[in-house]
């Protein structure tokens, strides 16, 4: 079982470059996060999506976009990276029920610097 | 927002021995989540709790949620070398939005 995929798994920016960090899952799961996980402050959400359509901002969304291009993929883009977004990038996803929340799976993170 | 603190930062035992993380919030919490993370990669989900007073197992891994949902414990008995690494606890905030809020970690050496 794949679960959630993350691509790619390391990548070196300058300063003002773009990139797109990819996320896909395999678990039929309608709700899809992204983190980033900086030492000694934990994981941050940045953004998330319910639902296949929709997509919210978290704690930190300022300087990233996404899209949820359809039920198995959430992108991540730094349209002007920055050293501050310097970071481990983490994907999750989980399930819907009616009755409880579901736990978060996550991907084996991104790693990002920008220099 | 709620905000989770962990307790210790660190910890090193040696094979063998009992240990406890502690994870505190200042509000209620709706669902409280623990993860293990190894060194450059992923969390990987040990066990979720959301009732009161609620207690799982799995292996030697024993989490608990008191009664007023406001702190939970992970307890690892004769910890072995695998059991090394970051844990975290998360919790919810709103039942239905399913957003995380984490702490910011324990990192558990286990000496052989």
């Amino acid at each position: 079982n794949a679960g959630v995929t993350q691509t790619p798994k390391f990548q070196v920016l300058k300063t003002g470059q773009s990139m797109t960090l990819q996320c896909a899952q395999d678990m039929n799961h309608n709700s899809m996060y992204w983190y980033r996980q900086d030492p000694g402050m934990g994981l941050r959400l940045i953004y998330y999506s319910a639902s296949e359509g929709t997509t919210d901002k978290g704690e930190v969304p300022n300087g990233y976009n996404v899209s949820r291009l359809n039920k198995r993929e959430f992108s991540l883009r730094l349209e002007s990276a920055a050293p501050s977004q310097t970071s481990v990038y983490f994907c999750a996803s989980s399930g819907l029920s009616l009755y409880s929340n579901q736990p978060q799976h996550f991907g084996d993170g991104t790693r990002l610097s920008i220099l | 927002s709620q905000e989770l603190e962990q307790s210790p930062q660190s910890l090193i035992v040696q094979e063998g021995k009992n240990l406890t993380i502690n994870c505190t919030s200042s509000k209620t919490l709706y669902g409280l989540y623990w993860y293990k993370q190894k060194y450059g990669e992923g969390l990987i989900f040990l066990m979720m709790l959301q009732k009161g007073g609620e207690e799982k197992s799995h292996e030697k891994i024993t989490a608990k949620l008191d009664e007023k949902k406001q702190q939970s414990s992970l307890h690892i008995t004769a910890s072995q070398p695998s059991h090394a690494g970051i844990y975290l606890c998360g919790a919810d905030e709103l039942t239905g939005a399913n957003n995380l809020f984490f702490g910011t970690g324990t990192r558990l050496t286990v000496i052989p």
